[in-house]
């Protein structure tokens, strides 16, 4: 049973470029978070994703968007990317219906220069 | 709004001694998380922590939850140099969406 997978590992791009991060969920989970760790810190809670529909979003600016398709799986895409969006972007997955724990990704690690 | 904090925020420590992990929340609360994560690598799991006066073990971890004082512990028994990493934890609330809030992390060495 596979878990929560991300891709890609590692990115890096250049100031103003925009960027797709994806994520597939753990095996029966519905619901798709995205957290943003910057270095030296504790993950902020960026938006979450339930039944294709943006559902929570956490104090992100609009150049953060997402999706989530049929079969589960979310993209995080962040537009017009600034130094400061370097970080350790984090998918979670949880099951909506039956679970509150949340089951983290191994991580995207994004560069911007 | 709800906020987390943790402290210390940096811990070094010898093998074979004991100490604790304080984490404070500012509101209400349903349920309370601990997390590790080694450098450059995702949260593992440790402990949720549901009702008032829940303790959970694992090994040389226990962690506890005090829901009128709005604190957990997260205790180290007899240090070993493996438990070194980040130590995370974290709040969320039944209703609505669930959105886990953070602490600042305590980083654990821990020094043969």
């Amino acid at each position: 049973d596979a878990g929560v997978t991300q891709s890609p590992t590692h990115l890096i791009k250049t100031r103003g470029q925009q960027v797709t991060l994806r994520c597939s969920p753990k095996s029966g989970h519905d619901t798709v978070s995205w957290y943003q760790q910057a270095l030296g810190q504790g993950p902020q809670f960026i938006f979450q994703y339930y039944e294709e529909e943006e559902r929570q979003r956490g104090n992100f600016p609009d150049r953060f968007s997402g999706h989530q398709f049929p079969n589960y799986s979310s993209e995080l895409n962040v537009n017009a990317l600034l130094l400061g969006d370097s970080a350790l972007y984090l998918c979670a997955s949880s099951d909506r219906g039956s679970s509150y724990e949340q089951y983290f990704g191994p991580g995207t690690r994004l560069t911007v220069t | 709004e709800l906020k987390v904090e943790q402290n210390p925020l940096f811990l070094s420590m010898q093998e074979g001694k004991n100490y604790t992990i304080y984490c404070n929340y500012s509101t209400t609360s349903d349920r309370l998380y601990w997390y590790r994560q080694d450098p450059g690598k995702s949260l593992e799991s440790l402990f949720v922590l549901l009702s008032n006066g829940a303790v959970k073990q694992e090994g040389r971890l226990m962690a506890s939850l005090d829901t009128k004082a709005r604190l957990s512990t997260l205790h180290i028994t007899a240090a070993v140099h493996d438990l070194s990493a980040t130590y995370f934890c974290a709040v969320d609330r039944v209703q609505g969406a669930q959105k886990l809030v953070f602490g600042q992390g305590t980083r654990l060495t821990i020094n043969p």
